[in-house]
C-alpha cells in the first residue's frame, strides 16, 4: 500500500539557518511527489512537485526538493529560513488507484522559526 | 491553476445538527475531492466526487454521514450529518489540476 512518512513532527530552526524536512514514501512505481505548506488558518499551498526528469526540483519561496529513488525520499530544503516560513509542511504522493489518482499525505512537520 | 472558494469559512454547530459546506471552482473540473483535517492531524480523504455519478467514499466514511452532491463541473457540497464533537475539523475541498491538486481555504467546524 502507498504511504508517506514524515519522521519529524516538529522542527525548530533559527532565522537564517538552513532547513531540511524529511519525507519517505512507499509506492510501487515512480510516484508523483508534492510538498505543500499550510500557514496558520490558511489552506494548502503547493510548494513544488516532481513527476520525472531532473531529480532536483525548484519551488516557490526559495524551496527545493530532491527525489532519491534509492532511498524512497523526497526531502525539502531551503538554504536560509525566514520567519515567515513558520508553518506546517506536508509531503504527499499521488498514486494511481483503480484508474484514478489519489493523493496520500504525510502527517506533517510543524516548523518553528526563532528570531 | 484553479481558484477554489468554500462557504462557510467557519461555523460553530450544536450536536445532532447537520451542516452543508459548499465548494465553488472558477473553472470546470472533472474530479473534486473532500478531505478532513482533524486538529493537529494530516489530511484524510473522505470521498471523490465526479460530476454525473455517485461519490466514491474512502474506508471509514459513509454516505449517510457525509452525503455529497456534484450537480455540475464547478460546484460540490459536502454535508456533515448528525454532528458530534468528534466531527470538529477543517473540511477542505480540492480539485485535480494538470498533474497536481489545488485546495480551497477550508471550512473550520466546531461542534459543541
Amino acid at each position: 500500500a502507498q504511504s508517506v512518512t514524515q519522521p519529524d513532527i516538529h522542527i525548530t530552526v533559527s532565522e537564517g539557518a538552513s532547513l531540511e524536512l524529511r519525507c519517505n514514501y512507499s509506492y510501487g512505481a515512480t510516484p508523483y511527489l508534492f510538498w505543500y505548506v499550510q500557514s496558520p488558518g490558511q489552506g494548502l499551498q503547493l510548494l513544488l512537485k516532481y513527476f520525472s526528469g531532473d531529480t532536483l526540483v525548484q519551488g516557490i519561496k526559495g524551496f527545493e526538493a530532491e527525489f532519491k529513488r534509492s532511498q524512497s525520499s523526497f526531502n525539502l530544503r531551503k538554504p536560509s529560513v525566514h520567519w515567515s516560513d513558520a508553518a506546517e509542511y506536508f509531503c504527499a504522493v499521488g498514486a494511481k488507484t483503480s484508474g484514478t489518482y489519489k493523493y496520500i499525505f504525510g502527517t506533517g512537520t510543524r516548523l518553528k522559526v526563532l528570531a | 491553476s484553479a481558484v477554489i472558494s468554500q462557504k462557510p469559512s467557519r461555523d460553530i454547530c450544536q450536536r445532532g445538527t447537520s451542516l452543508t459546506i459548499q465548494c465553488q471552482v472558477d473553472s470546470q473540473v472533472t474530479m473534486m475531492f473532500w478531505y478532513r483535517q482533524q486538529p493537529g492531524q494530516s489530511l484524510t480523504l473522505i470521498a471523490t466526487a465526479n460530476q454525473g455519478s455517485e461519490a466514491t467514499y474512502e474506508s471509514g466514511f459513509v454516505i449517510d454521514k457525509f452525503p455529497i452532491s456534484r450537480p455540475n463541473l464547478t460546484f460540490s457540497t459536502l454535508t456533515v450529518s448528525n454532528m458530534s464533537p468528534e466531527d470538529s475539523s477543517i473540511y477542505l475541498c480540492s480539485v485535480a489540476g494538470v498533474e497536481t491538486q489545488y485546495f480551497g481555504p477550508g471550512t473550520r467546524l466546531l461542534v459543541l
